[in-house]
């Protein structure tokens, strides 16, 4: 099936700092991707859908701004964490898709801010 | 926009029996129903998915079965096994090609 990587697995950062997560589809291209958030014992919560070449759509709530995603390429998408704070604490999991229906996930990044 | 929700949020089995998760959404152009399983610290990995044109799907001991009139969908799970035991999300694909999940439940399987 297809694969989807993403890196760093795991980020320890200081708060304020910013930290990049990159969202890899290894075997197809994908034109869409999903950025999800989950907290423990909690559901994976829509952030934003990226489309290559063309800006992310944020949910409701998501502050653009501070989430700030860029789908470079159909294997590529990265997500970047702006002046990261304690409750941005999270397991952060991004998704592609190659064709209509399915998705991928990847194996997700745990982000912790001190 | 679309809203799932997912019953029982956690279900206890003895091994061997059948386990039974609910989910209704509300969006009636939602068109691709997955299934995932997820067990802790891992990434949602789908089991088994069923399209709007088709009432029930069945792979192996798995099995979902969507009522679009009632908007609800359902994953059956026969002869439970203890490596059956994780959480698992039901998710509703709506016409904007977004995908939202239910709140997951958690199936434990006792041996």
């Amino acid at each position: 099936g297809a694969v989807v990587s993403q890196h760093p697995s795991w980020v320890i950062c200081k708060s304020g700092t910013s930290v990049k997560i990159e969202c890899r589809s290894l075997d197809f291209q994908a034109t869409t991707m999903f950025w999800y958030r989950q907290f423990p014992k909690q559901s994976l919560m829509l952030m934003a859908t990226s489309n290559e070449g063309s800006k992310a759509t944020y949910e409701q709530g998501v502050e653009k701004d501070k989430f700030l995603i860029n789908h470079a390429s159909l294997t590529l998408s990265t997500l970047t964490v702006t002046s990261a704070h304690p409750e941005d604490s999270s397991f952060y999991i991004c998704s592609a898709r190659d064709r209509v229906y399915e998705q991928y996930f990847g194996p997700g990044t745990r982000l912790t801010v001190t | 926009g679309e809203n799932v929700e997912q019953h029982p949020s956690t279900l206890s089995v003895q091994e061997g029996d059948s386990a039974v998760i609910k989910c209704t959404y509300s969006d009636s152009a939602s068109n691709y129903f997955p299934w995932y399983k997820q067990e802790l610290g891992k990434r949602p990995q789908l089991i088994i998915d069923i399209r709007s044109n088709v009432g029930e799907k069945k792979d192996q001991r798995i099995a979902v079965t969507l009522n679009k009139t009632a908007k609800h969908f359902s994953l059956h799970i026969t002869e439970t096994q203890p490596e059956d035991s994780a959480v698992y999300f039901c998710a509703a694909l709506n016409n904007f090609n977004k995908f939202y999940f239910g709140s997951g439940t958690k199936l434990n399987v006792k041996p």
